[in-house]
């Protein structure tokens, strides 16, 4: 268990809306990832973190932003949410020194929009 | 570009070994991940090469060959509870351990 809260879990909302996902950790961790999955694309990496206020964009970045003004906390925002972000979003942290740096993943937020 | 590839799906029986291959074409090379994946969960990870050769935990064992950009995950004495998806992902370089992930690969075992 890597100490990694995502909410809410499960989410129905309207095309058009903003659609905020929060990642909580308590363990302090420096590094911080939002992915998505989708079926046969796999875990793709939308945006990270790796310091309060320090983020930059993964590889399908296009209608999300994030924030993290505090160390346990990494918001995941869909301004203005399309079909097209229907998907489970996954939040990650890194864990330090241990089986290389290896990512942890949270339990995931399952996101549909209608 | 950053590629990965595995078999979508494999079958197997209770008991058999099976081996999942994962090749990769990527910038640079920092190491490559097994994860687990049961249906509606969320990944856990299995194992870590960052040099050639086997490592082995257990019933899975995980073998890179980094010359020819290869890995396998073998799994021995397999169990029903094995059934689920293995997902294959390289650390590129560039710094701030992002992960690529293959599409992975759904194991049913049979009994």
């Amino acid at each position: 268990d890597a100490g990694i809260t995502q909410s809410p879990r499960h989410k129905v909302t309207e095309t058009g809306t903003p659609v905020t996902l929060r990642c909580h950790q308590t363990e302090n961790h420096r590094y911080m990832y939002w992915y998505r999955q989708d079926p046969g694309h796999g875990l793709r990496l939308i945006h990270y973190s790796y310091g309060v206020k320090d983020t930059d964009k993964g590889e399908v970045s296009d209608g999300y932003s994030v924030s993290r003004s505090k160390t346990e906390d990494f918001l995941l925002t869909l301004e203005s949410a399309t079909s097209s972000q229907t998907s489970v979003y996954f939040c990650a942290i890194r864990g330090d020194g241990d089986s290389g740096n290896t990512i942890y993943f949270g339990e995931g937020s399952w996101l549909t929009v209608v | 570009g950053q590629n990965i590839d595995q078999p979508t799906e494999m079958t197997a029986t209770e008991g058999a070994i099976v081996q999942i291959n994962c090749t990769y074409q990527t910038s640079g090379f920092n190491g490559l991940f097994w994860y687990q994946q049961h249906a509606g969960e969320a990944p856990t990870f299995l194992s870590y090469n960052v040099l050639d050769g086997l490592e082995e935990k257990g019933r899975f064992s995980s073998f890179l060959s980094r010359s020819k950009g290869y890995s396998y995950l073998l799994l021995k004495e397999l169990q029903m509870k094995d059934s689920a998806s293995y997902l294959c992902a390289v650390r590129a370089s560039g710094g701030y351990n992002k992960l690529i992930f293959g599409a992975g690969t759904r194991l049913a075992v049979h009994p």
